[in-house]
């Protein structure tokens, strides 16, 4: 069954490092999320992403943030330069069809800032 | 008043009972509702999604929406210790992004 697939599974940086959190979507798929839960809260929407452009980002994803396609089936999230509060878990999600009612969620990304 | 409402739980039941998740919500722009498992420390599984109000049943899952009180409810038939894990509602309006409920922690017993 295809899958979403995000590495690392855990990554640990000191504050001010950047981080790059890598996904692989479905292969079919065209639109592309990512998501974050800080522990003991709700999952949080940050940003989506379709035909090489955010098409909606929220208030959370700020300058720090930005999303890349580098190729064809990689999606990247970069956070500039982590800020204690930036540990959480991360999320990449992919969808079919526009608007993510069926999106589909890797396992996720355990990022802790030291 | 928060966007999506959900009771964290924990809720435990014994195996075989039926199971009820329940969200309410105040945006009615929301269309689309969705449910999640989400097993610990793992990502959020797409278990079911509706559009408007109504019944949808999947198995022993049914998804039910009543518009005009803003809830949404999961059912869970014949529950499972397998079905134990973290029941996440999200919704959806016009735009891409899902709003999700803080989630119902659910034990089912042996």
């Amino acid at each position: 069954e295809p899958e979403v697939t995000q590495t690392p599974s855990h990554q640990v940086t000191q504050m001010g490092q950047e981080v790059i959190l890598r996904c692989v979507p479905i292969s079919n798929h065209l639109y592309f999320y990512w998501y974050r839960q800080i522990l003991g809260q709700k999952v949080e929407f940050l940003v989506s992403f379709y035909n090489n452009e955010i098409s909606e980002k929220s208030e959370i994803f700020d300058d720090q943030f930005s999303v890349e396609r580098p190729d064809g089936s990689n999606f990247t999230l970069k956070i500039r330069s982590t800020k204690l509060e930036d540990s959480a878990m991360y999320f990449c999600a992919s969808s079919v069809g526009q608007g993510g009612t069926e999106a589909f969620f890797g396992q996720g990304t355990r990022l802790t800032v030291v | 008043q928060k966007e999506v409402e959900q009771d964290p739980g924990p809720l435990s039941v014994p195996e075989g009972a039926i199971v009820s998740l329940n969200c309410t919500y105040s945006n009615s722009a929301f269309q689309y509702f969705m449910w999640y498992r989400q097993y610990s420390r793992k990502g959020p599984e797409l278990l079911m999604y509706t559009y408007s109000s109504g019944n949808k049943e999947d198995g022993r899952f049914t998804a039910q929406v009543d518009k005009s009180s803003k809830y949404i409810s999961l059912f869970i038939r014949d529950s499972q210790p397998s079905d134990s894990a973290t029941y996440l509602c999200a919704l959806k309006g016009g735009g891409n992004k899902l709003t999700f409920g803080t989630g119902t922690q659910l034990k089912v017993e042996l």
